[in-house]
């Protein structure tokens, strides 16, 4: 069965501050994808980034890096000198390759205070 | 660009009466498209598989004759909820494989539907 957690229910931190959100996955797959979302208060999901799970090179994209361990079984993100825009909602996602349904884990509600 | 789009963006309606959402690929057809289901400050949780010119395939717990899905075209796939009640009141996304076919998914912007 597939199944993503976020255990962080809620954060918040102040603006310039850094903040990882945490995220854990299982899958019995040997192929996968894994995908981060930012769903701001309009509802809209906006995508941040795809891994699949032959490439665990950790990447780096302005203020925002992720760190992808097979070993842990993780995919956490990091947001780097946060800014009040970042404030939203984050979830972490498991795509089989078999089918394109998505399995989302319960969400990261950040709040950046300036 | 491919994109997806959903109407209305917002629906308010009696408890009772029936509600159709449309999902539309822009630009880009779609066999089949994917609808969710997500409650205030919960996650998306998928509902069904709508897959064009044959029966969405839903996921368990979710009511066949509740949740009706139609896709009668590669472009369009439209949710009725039938008989709304309050619990039916959440946000509905669709979203569609990109053109790229493999990982991509789109996403539409989402409805929100209040039944009173």
């Amino acid at each position: 069965a597939q199944k993503v957690t976020q255990a962080q229910t809620e954060i918040s931190v102040v603006e310039k501050e850094d903040v990882t959100l945490d995220c854990v996955y299982e899958t019995r797959d040997t192929t996968y994808y894994l995908f981060w979302y930012k769903q701001p208060p309009s509802g809209e999901l906006v995508f941040l980034i795809r891994r699949n799970s032959f490439d665990e090179q950790n990447e780096i994209s302005g203020r925002y890096s992720w760190n992808f361990q097979k070993s842990t079984s993780s995919f956490n993100f990091t947001i780097t000198a946060s800014q009040v825009v970042d404030s939203a909602v984050y979830f972490c996602a498991l795509r089989r390759p078999s089918r394109n349904q998505f399995y989302f884990g319960t969400g990261t509600s950040l709040t950046v205070i300036p | 660009g491919a994109v997806v789009s959903q109407h209305p963006s917002r629906v308010i309606c009696k408890s009772g009466t029936s509600v159709k959402i449309e999902c539309r690929s822009l630009d880009f057809q779609a066999t089949t498209m994917f609808w969710y289901r997500q409650f205030p400050k919960q996650s998306l949780m998928l509902m069904a598989t709508s897959n064009e010119g044959s029966k969405a395939t839903y996921e368990q717990g979710v009511e066949k004759d509740k949740f009706l899905i139609n896709h009668a075209s590669l472009t369009l796939s439209t949710l009725t909820v039938t008989s709304a009640h309050p619990e039916d009141s959440s946000f509905y996304i669709c979203s569609a494989p990109g053109l790229a076919g493999g990982s991509e998914q789109l996403f539409g912007p989402g409805t929100r539907l209040t039944v009173l």
